[in-house]
């Protein structure tokens, strides 16, 4: 069974500086996708950016890449110039191959406030 | 086009009552799957339909039962309710596709007193 951990329960950080969050998981599949939603007080989840595992470029999506280390299992979100409407709950979520259908493993989640 | 539609938004039931909550899928997207939210055990998968078909099984009672019709909306029934059950119920559809993004409703927040 997956696993997924994020060991920052809360952070914080001043708008338009630079902030990561990070997250682990274990697995024991090879081909495997993570994802970073984010979830504001409105509670809708919204996904973020999604890597897959054979990919070794990390991706980008406009102010926010992640660091993908695939053998260390780590799978960071950093979000650069941050902005009042990043404050929310974020999650990393694993989902695996094939027979995970469409399943999504999550981790505890990282509350982020952006401080004006 | 339009979202993911979760109904009701707001419940409040009594122990022991059972529950019925909806979810209509983005059009075109024929999986549909259900999560619980709380505080204490986070965001836990309950089931995953596709198809009309049960298709992935989370470690929940079998209290916990769902339905996906013909049109892909899904329904998610939970009977003899107790006061763990109170949560965010959240609903996701994809279209299954390796990799394919799962959008979200807003889910439905069930009390149960």
């Amino acid at each position: 069974a997956q696993t997924v951990t994020q060991s920052q329960p809360e952070m914080s950080v001043q708008e338009a500086e630079t902030v990561t969050l990070s997250c682990t998981y274990d697995t024991s599949e090879s081909n495997y996708y993570l994802f970073w939603y984010k979830q504001p007080p409105s509670r809708q989840m919204i996904l973020v950016i999604r890597q897959e595992a054979y990919k070794q470029q990390n991706a980008t999506e406009n102010r926010f890449s992640v660091n993908f280390q695939k053998a260390a299992k780590s799978f960071s979100l950093k979000i650069s110039d941050s902005q009042l409407g990043d404050t929310a709950m974020y999650f990393c979520a694993f989902k695996g191959g094939e027979t995970s259908g469409s399943r999504l493993t999550f981790g505890e989640g990282t509350q982020l406030t952006v401080n004006p | 086009k339009a979202g993911v539609t979760q109904t009701p938004r707001y419940l409040i039931k009594t122990r022991g009552q059972q529950v019925t909550l909806s979810c209509s899928p983005i059009s075109g997207h024929r999986s549909v799957s259900w999560y619980q939210q709380t505080p204490g055990q986070g965001l836990q998968f309950l089931f995953e339909y596709f198809s009309e078909t049960q298709r992935n099984k989370g470690n929940f009672p079998g209290r916990f039962s769902g339905r996906q019709f013909s049109n892909s909306r899904s329904e998610m029934n939970v009977s003899t309710l107790e006061l763990g059950d109170s949560a965010l119920y959240l609903c996701a559809s994809s279209t299954r596709g390796q990799g394919e993004e799962a959008f979200f409703g807003q889910g439905t927040r069930l009390t149960v007193v």
